[in-house]
């Protein structure tokens, strides 16, 4: 199973709502990420967990918090966005190896704050 | 920014011709990757170069890397409609994270 899979699709959230978005694989990867991208731009990088361990946060706002409960699941709590949040949340995962290996994405949750 | 650029911004060809994008970075790397993203899907891989090749293939894709330069290209050969997509470099320094950063990408358009 190559597939990385992530709940929901899609989501529209008012700025006082606290959402989640879900990102699962079963391939064994020990890595995984959380990108965020806007229409016609690259993925920015914005979480990465390393042995379920929290290794980089590249400044993201405390209105996103990540979670990884287990080495297959990997979580984004979503609170008190603000429109300019509105994006396409990309999951990925690796194996282990600092940028050795291909990244497997999700399909994406596209996520639109009112 | 340490984002890397690619160049074109947009490419618009007919089906059966061959495309060809450049990446340009700004670190020492470890490897290079490419991706294509259809229209509002995850990226997909489609080859890694290491710093010590030169070239790469895979099926119709050709990959170049100069690490003097800095710079990689991507050639498509004998494209498809299916082709049309957006396709973007990857790197990851040598500092050893898993920081891997974009470049700018391509969007390729392939005329039937």
């Amino acid at each position: 199973d190559t597939e990385v899979t992530q709940t929901p699709k899609h989501l529209v959230m008012g700025m006082t709502n606290k959402k989640s978005l879900k990102c699962e694989q079963h391939m064994g990867h020990r890595a995984m990420y959380w990108y965020k991208q806007k229409a016609k731009k690259p993925p920015e990088l914005m979480f990465v967990y390393s042995y379920e361990k929290l290794s980089i946060n590249e400044s993201v706002p405390s209105r996103f918090s990540p979670e990884c409960p287990n080495s297959s699941l990997l979580n984004l709590h979503l609170h008190a966005l603000q429109p300019e949040d509105s994006a396409l949340y990309l999951c990925a995962s690796s194996q282990v190896g600092t940028g050795t290996y291909e990244q497997f994405f999700g399909p994406g949750t596209r996520l639109t704050v009112l | 920014s340490q984002q890397g650029e690619e160049d074109p911004q947009a490419l618009s060809i007919q089906e059966g011709e061959n495309a060809t994008m450049n990446c340009s970075y700004k670190t020492s790397i470890n490897n290079l990757q490419w991706y294509r993203q259809n229209s509002g899907r995850g990226l997909v891989h489609l080859i890694l170069i290491r710093s010590n090749e030169r070239e790469k293939h895979s099926g119709r894709l050709r990959v170049t890397l100069d690490t003097s330069k800095k710079s990689s290209s991507l050639l498509i050969t004998a494209s498809r409609a299916a082709d049309t997509a957006s396709y973007f470099c990857a790197t990851v320094s040598t500092s050893g994270t898993y920081k891997y950063i974009f470049g700018t990408g391509t969007r390729l358009k392939v005329l039937a």
